[in-house]
């Protein structure tokens, strides 16, 4: 069964610009999470998407956005990047929403550099 | 609110040493834990878990108990290898966040031969 997958892998964008990153879940997973990854803050949880739409959210701005198609697949989008933005964008799925012991399986991520 | 407190790192180890990384955590409730790891340009991968207090969770040689009482989650291996070199999380997730997973800062782990 693949992965969870996540292009592009690699991109640099100028501040002010915006961005649109994206994360196909495991076959047959409906939920997906997305975390910002950087060495100040550690992982940060900004948002979880189930059956087109979002459960929950983190402490981000609004410039933080994200949806997710009828397949499952989920774009995250970052509008007027800030050089604060910069940082490893990673993506997770789960079967289930709910629950304690669900496991997520995470993609290798998109590393976001903003100059 | 849900928090987890992680030794701080950089660990270095020779070959078949034994591995301790402390892991704290504060939540209400019950939450069920975890230990991730990032291996160098990777994304993380789940490495144990446990749900309930006593539980033992294990894989690939690495050991972590719930202990409640002491709200720890620490991890052990008793002979590393220099494949374990990694960065490793800790992290909790419970009903009272919305069950969303709460990392720990990272230990990062290099393992010498």
């Amino acid at each position: 069964k693949a992965g969870v997958t996540q292009t592009p892998r690699y991109l640099i964008k100028t501040r002010g610009q915006q961005v649109t990153l994206s994360c196909s879940p495991i076959s047959g997973h409906r939920s997906v999470s997305w975390y910002q990854q950087t060495p100040g803050q550690g992982l940060q949880f900004l948002f979880e998407y189930f059956s087109e739409t979002q459960r929950n959210k983190g402490n981000f701005p609004g410039r933080f956005s994200g949806r997710q198609f009828s397949n499952s697949r989920s774009e995250m989008n970052v509008s007027t990047l800030e050089l604060g933005d910069s940082a490893l964008y990673l993506c997770a799925s789960s079967a289930r929403l709910a629950g304690n012991s669900y496991e997520q399986y995470f993609g290798p991520g998109t590393r976001l550099t903003v100059t | 609110g849900n928090s987890v407190t992680q030794m701080e790192g950089p660990v270095t180890l020779s070959e078949e040493a034994f591995l301790t990384i402390n892991c704290t955590y504060t939540a209400t409730g019950y939450p069920s834990l975890f230990w991730y790891v990032q291996y160098p340009g990777e994304g993380l991968q789940l490495l144990l878990k446990a749900t309930k207090a006593d539980d033992k969770g294990s894989n690939k040689g690495f050991e972590a108990t719930y202990r409640k009482e002491t709200t720890s989650f620490h991890l052990e291996k008793g002979s590393v290898q220099v494949s374990d070199s990694a960065v490793y999380f800790c992290a909790l997730r419970s009903r009272s966040n919305d069950y969303k997973l709460s990392f720990g800062a990272g230990t990062t782990v290099t393992v010498r031969a």
